[in-house]
């Protein structure tokens, strides 16, 4: 299996652009995240998505960010406009949704606004 | 309220000495726990979990840690470190009851082995 793929790996954008990070997930997972990475606040989980449906989004900072899994195999994290506060590494996780199951992260995007 | 606990953010051995990270976790219902490990410039991965079954829980690269009810903790071991051991290490929660939940993660320990 390919494992969780995240595109591009980095994005180097300027303030007040549009950014799309990109997700595909692991073939047969149900359930997918998308997860913040700063030194300053860890590891922090942004919103979730079963069989394509959004379950939580409060982690979601403002609404300047959306997310979207149009179909099982793709999904999408815009921020829009960009700050360079957004700059942070973006990782995708699935997991086939039972209970005990461990989530898949991909290798992140790390996304520098300038 | 549902939490977990990495005691240290940086824990720093010698080659060969003995890992201990520590974990705690409050919640009023049975976990599920997970170790993960997180290499420089690169993804989560998964290093070992429990699920209820047996209380000590091996995982690759020599790592263990064990489940123990009464201090709430699921500190993670390895007996002698090696220099690529060097990582960020993460402990997460979930609930074990009801349908999927979502992880909850501690605030990582940066492990640093030295020669």
């Amino acid at each position: 299996d390919a494992g969780v793929i995240q595109s591009p790996r980095h994005e180097v954008t300027e303030m007040g652009q549009e950014v799309t990070l990109r997700c595909k997930p692991i073939s047969g997972h149900d359930y997918l995240f998308w997860y913040r990475q700063t030194m300053m606040r860890g590891l922090e989980l942004l919103i979730y998505f079963n069989n394509n449906v959004p379950i939580d989004d409060s982690g979601m900072p403002e609404d300047r960010f959306s997310a979207k899994m149009p179909n099982a195999s793709f999904s999408t994290l815009k921020i829009q406009p960009s700050e360079p506060r957004d700059s942070a590494v973006y990782f995708c996780a699935s997991v086939r949704g039972s209970s005990y199951n461990e989530q898949f992260f991909g290798p992140g995007t790390r996304l520098t606004v300038l | 309220a549902q939490s977990v606990t990495q005691l240290g953010s940086h824990v720093s051995v010698s080659e060969g000495a003995l890992v201990l990270l520590r974990c705690n976790y409050s919640s009023s219902v049975p976990p599920y726990l997970f170790w993960y490990v997180q290499y420089p410039n690169q993804g989560l991965q998964l290093l070992l979990k429990y699920t209820s079954a047996a209380t000590l829980v091996k995982g690759i690269n020599g790592f263990e840690a064990e489940f123990k009810k009464s201090e709430t903790s699921f500190h993670l071991t390895k007996p002698s470190a090696h220099m690529s051991d060097a990582a960020e290490y993460f402990c997460a929660f979930k609930e074990g009851s009801g349908g999927y939940n979502k992880l909850i993660f501690g605030a990582g320990t940066r492990l640093a082995v030295h020669p």
